[in-house]
């Protein structure tokens, strides 16, 4: 089974562009978390998409904006970037049917940096 | 107090020693518990679960959990220096929906 996708791998935006992530879940897994990853603040829990509905937010200002398509597939919408946004952000896809559905794989991450 | 506790480390143990690693969380209803791994420059792999009290082993890895003391742990036997990673501890919690929460991560050194 191919594993989580995300593209793209690396962008580099300009402080208050806006940016779009995208990330294929594992085929079957209907559940898609996104997380932003920095060496100040770990890794931090920005939503959580199941059949295309938000069903988890973290505490993110709505500059963080996500979706999810019927085929599951997920995007993540970052507007006005700041300079605080330069991080990995990682999408981790899941099956969201009983107590095996937590169980998250990690697609490779989309490095930004804010410049 | 935080939702998910991890020694931060560095943690420098010998090849071939036994690797412990430990987690706390708070959340009393939490129900699962997951192990990632992640190398430098990579993203985190899932390498163990675990849902009941007790140990539950794969290969090198055992993690152990006890719910009374809201205590999670992973022990790598026979450590190699390609274990050398950043071990990520994880818990669900049921209290908020079940957001998955990670802890700050221990860094493990593994010396030839």
């Amino acid at each position: 089974k191919a594993g989580v996708t995300q593209t793209p791998r690396y962008l580099i935006k300009t402080r208050g562009q806006q940016v779009t992530l995208s990330c294929s879940p594992i085929s079957g897994h209907r559940s898609v978390s996104w997380y932003q990853q920095t060496p100040g603040q770990g890794l931090q829990f920005l939503f959580e998409y199941f059949s295309e509905t938000q069903r988890n937010k973290g505490n993110f200002p709505g500059r963080f904006s996500g979706r999810q398509f019927s085929n599951s597939r997920s995007e993540m919408n970052v507007s006005t970037l700041e300079l605080g946004d330069s991080a990995l952000y990682l999408c981790a896809s899941s099956l969201a049917g009983g107590v095996l559905s937590y169980e998250q794989y990690f697609g490779p991450g989309t490095r930004l940096t804010v410049t | 107090q935080k939702e998910v506790e991890q020694n931060s480390g560095p943690l420098s143990v010998p090849e071939g020693a036994i690797a412990s690693l430990n987690c706390t969380y708070s959340d009393r209803v939490s129900q699962s518990f997951f192990w990632y791994r992640q190398y430098s420059g990579k993203s985190p792999e899932l390498i163990m679960s675990i849902y009941s009290n007790g140990d539950k082993e794969d290969g090198r890895f055992t993690a152990q959990l006890n719910k009374a003391s809201q205590y999670v742990s992973l022990l790598i036997r026979d450590s190699q220096p390609s274990d050398s990673a950043t071990y990520l501890c994880a818990v669900n919690l049921l209290n908020q929906g079940g957001k998955l929460i990670f802890g700050q991560g221990t860094e493990l050194s593994v010396k030839p």
